[in-house]
């Protein structure tokens, strides 16, 4: 079990620009969760996934934000036309539905000049 | 409608005292309640959750929290603080049926005085 695993981990770009973050879920985890945290705040629920299927999106997911997980495994978060108030630490998630209990990787911490 | 209450963004504690971070929460059904530490530029990591079983639930590093349905709290203790506790802390709640979404509070950061 290598834990969750997000690339890259630091990503600095211009405004306008696209950005794609990948994550990599615990392998036997068939679902997979996206958040985002601001500085001074909890994290926010973007998307999960089941398996491949998307079955849920938050209202914060606006429509220049897409997340994909083709295979089932793993996961990537991209970014149309960046703005500076993405700029925050995206987290990945990966769970066993039964248990409840999520095992966050380490972030990808995203800034927008 | 589900949320999350942390009183006190900031707590400070001698080492050796008693560590307590408070939590509220708002759940139109059952919940399932859960504590998460995060360590500057880390991922969040489990400390416990409660999922219905004993009220008192116990986790990594001393850390226990109880359940109280009739103050719909999980506050999070720890008889005595340690320098590597310092950290900052997150509640979450999660619906009992499906774990499909979690709402997190917005955290409360420790610090452990020498």
């Amino acid at each position: 079990d290598t834990g969750v695993s997000q690339d890259p981990r630091h990503k600095i770009t211009k405004r306008g620009q696209n950005v794609t973050f990948r994550c990599d879920p615990i392998s036997e985890h068939n679902r997979l969760y996206w958040y985002r945290q601001t500085l001074g705040q909890g994290p926010e629920f973007l998307t999960y996934f089941q398996n491949e299927a998307q079955l849920e999106k938050s209202r914060l997911l606006s429509d220049r934000f897409s997340a994909e997980r083709p295979k089932g495994s793993f996961s990537t978060l991209e970014i149309q036309r960046t703005e500076q108030g993405d700029s925050a630490m995206y987290l990945c998630a990966s769970s066993i539905p039964e248990t409840g209990t999520q095992y966050f990787g380490p972030g990808t911490r995203l800034l927008v000049l | 409608a589900q949320s999350v209450t942390q009183l006190g963004s900031h707590v400070s504690v001698s080492e050796g005292a008693l560590v307590l971070l408070r939590c509220n929460y708002s759940s139109s059904v059952p919940p399932y309640l859960f504590w998460y530490v995060q360590y500057p530029n880390q991922g969040l990591q489990l400390l416990l959750k409660y999922t219905s079983a004993a009220t008192l639930v116990k986790g990594i590093n001393g850390f226990e929290a109880e359940f109280k349905k009739s103050e719909t709290s999980f506050h999070l203790t720890k008889p005595s603080a340690h320098m590597s506790d310092a950290a900052e802390y997150f509640c979450a709640v999660s619906e009992r049926i499906n774990f499909n979404k979690f709402y997190f509070g917005s955290g409360t950061k420790l610090n452990v005085k020498p």
